[in-house]
């Protein structure tokens, strides 16, 4: 069975400074691993995706995720938080055998404090 | 075009009104998905439709009621609905058997049941 844990359910960073968010997984299969954003009252839209290729994934707006498997996480970073990021933050996880079924974090919401 | 397009974006309706919702996509992706988000909540799966058959229904109470017409269109009957199901309503679409299997989700459907 697949499981996916976001270790923190609220981050506050001050604007500029790095952010971390925590996810740690669990699965049976070799996983796909996901992390959204969604802005109040808006879709998820994807930031990055690790599907076993490179461990260290970019994505849009200067987020990065490394894949650990020794750790079972997915961590998303950012070298320098922008108050546009401020948004919740979703770590999903899915396997590839067409089951349609994807496992979603609790969330993250960031806050960006000026 | 790789956008998922959802109609209306808010909607109001009454216990016995009988209302739908529209998400179209031409992305050619062969799955399509409704989710359910309450306020501060990840997105919770109800239906998804896989070359346009019904492939999960998660037990989802009759009042909702799914159709495909065709590969680029999801629609979600609504009919007796109850004020507890107000939320967000995201469509989502997916390739199945393509490398990471990402969803796209459209910007949502805000539903209030008076």
């Amino acid at each position: 069975a697949q499981s996916v844990t976001q270790l923190d359910s609220h981050v506050s960073v001050s604007e500029g400074t790095p952010v971390l968010l925590r996810c740690n997984y669990s699965s049976s299969y070799s996983p796909s691993l996901f992390w959204y954003v969604q802005h109040p009252n808006k879709g998820l839209q994807l930031l990055l995706k690790y599907t076993s290729a490179a461990t260290l994934v970019k994505g849009i707006n200067g987020f990065e995720a490394e894949f650990k498997k020794s750790e079972t996480s997915f961590h998303l970073t950012k070298p320098s938080a922008h108050m546009s990021d401020a948004a919740e933050y979703f770590c999903v996880v899915s396997d590839l055998t067409g089951t349609y079924k994807y496992i979603f974090g609790t969330g993250t919401r960031l806050k960006v404090l000026a | 075009d790789t956008e998922v397009t959802q109609t209306p974006k808010h909607l109001v309706m009454g216990m016995t009104n009988k209302k739908s919702l529209k998400c179209e996509q031409h992305m050619g992706h062969r799955a399509m998905y409704w989710y359910k988000q309450k306020a501060k909540k990840p997105p919770e799966l109800m239906f998804v439709y896989s070359y346009e058959k019904l492939s999960i229904n998660e037990s989802v109470p009759s009042r909702f009621s799914p159709e495909c017409p065709n590969s680029s269109l999801l629609n979600l009957h609504l009919h007796a609905l109850q004020p507890e199901d107000s939320a967000l309503y995201l469509c989502a679409s997916s390739h199945p058997g393509s490398g990471a299997n990402v969803l796209t989700f459209g910007a949502g459907s805000r539903l209030t049941v008076l």
